[in-house]
């Protein structure tokens, strides 16, 4: 079965860029999401289509898809950025997420 | 405004079954297919299952496959997911989800609050 794989930590200081890498077997050839999910709240989805924000979602988050990797990077990260990340793609007809980041902003 | 409001979920002993349901509204529900994706407490998210918008096609988890049935009434806007039996394991939040295109390959773009399946004796 397919796989992702995530860094289960990931650590950034304020106002600096946060990446979260995100890898899977030719990920590249597959379009990747990411969602974000803060204590005691529902996932919310924060890049489509590798690179593609929804409407609402704040310029400082982007993504890029290449090869084996998806990164979503968070520039200025901001406290309330503080949250669990989750890559997603698509393996034939089943969906897949990766095991989660939690990003601290410290 | 899109709203997704699961129900069903609850205690239920091993080997039991459980009907969860998710009522959609604030968006044409047949244009959507629809998923349900579990999240262990403290644990990461786990697909589970997923249904295009005619129901001519549904996906399942390995982990259910067999055990939990999805479904989706259109004229009543709701999705539905059987589960026979259950075990520990699948004790969960269980978040009913929207994809954004009408068949596989979109983003979740809305999901529900959840309902808590715990299974225990």
């Amino acid at each position: 079965s397919y796989e992702l794989t995530q860094p289960p930590s990931v650590s950034v200081s304020p106002g600096q860029t946060a990446s979260i890498t995100c890898s899977g077997d030719k990920l590249g050839d597959k379009y990747a999401c990411w969602y974000q999910q803060k204590p005691g709240q529902s996932p919310v989805l924060v890049i489509y289509q590798g690179t593609k924000r929804p409407s609402g979602i704040p310029e400082r988050f982007s993504g890029s898809n290449s090869g084996n990797t998806a990164t979503l990077t968070i520039s200025g990260t901001q406290a309330m950025d503080e949250a669990g990340y989750y890559c997603q793609a698509w393996d034939s007809s089943t969906v897949v997420f990766g095991g989660g980041t939690k990003l601290t902003v410290l | 405004e899109v709203q997704l409001v699961e129900s069903g979920g609850g205690l239920v002993q091993p080997g039991r079954s459980l009907r969860l349901s998710c009522a959609a509204s604030g968006f044409t529900f047949e244009d959507s297919a629809m998923h349900w994706v579990r999240q262990a407490p403290g644990k990461g998210l786990e697909w589970v299952s997923g249904i295009r918008w005619n129901s001519g096609n549904m996906g399942y988890a390995g982990s259910v496959k067999g055990r939990f049935t999805i479904s989706r009434d259109n004229a009543k806007n709701s999705l539905y997911l059987q589960m026979n039996s259950l075990s520990a394991d699948d004790t969960a939040f269980y978040y009913c989800a929207k994809s954004s295109t009408s068949s596989w390959g979109g983003g979740l773009d809305y999901w529900g609050q959840g309902t808590l399946v715990t299974v225990s004796s």
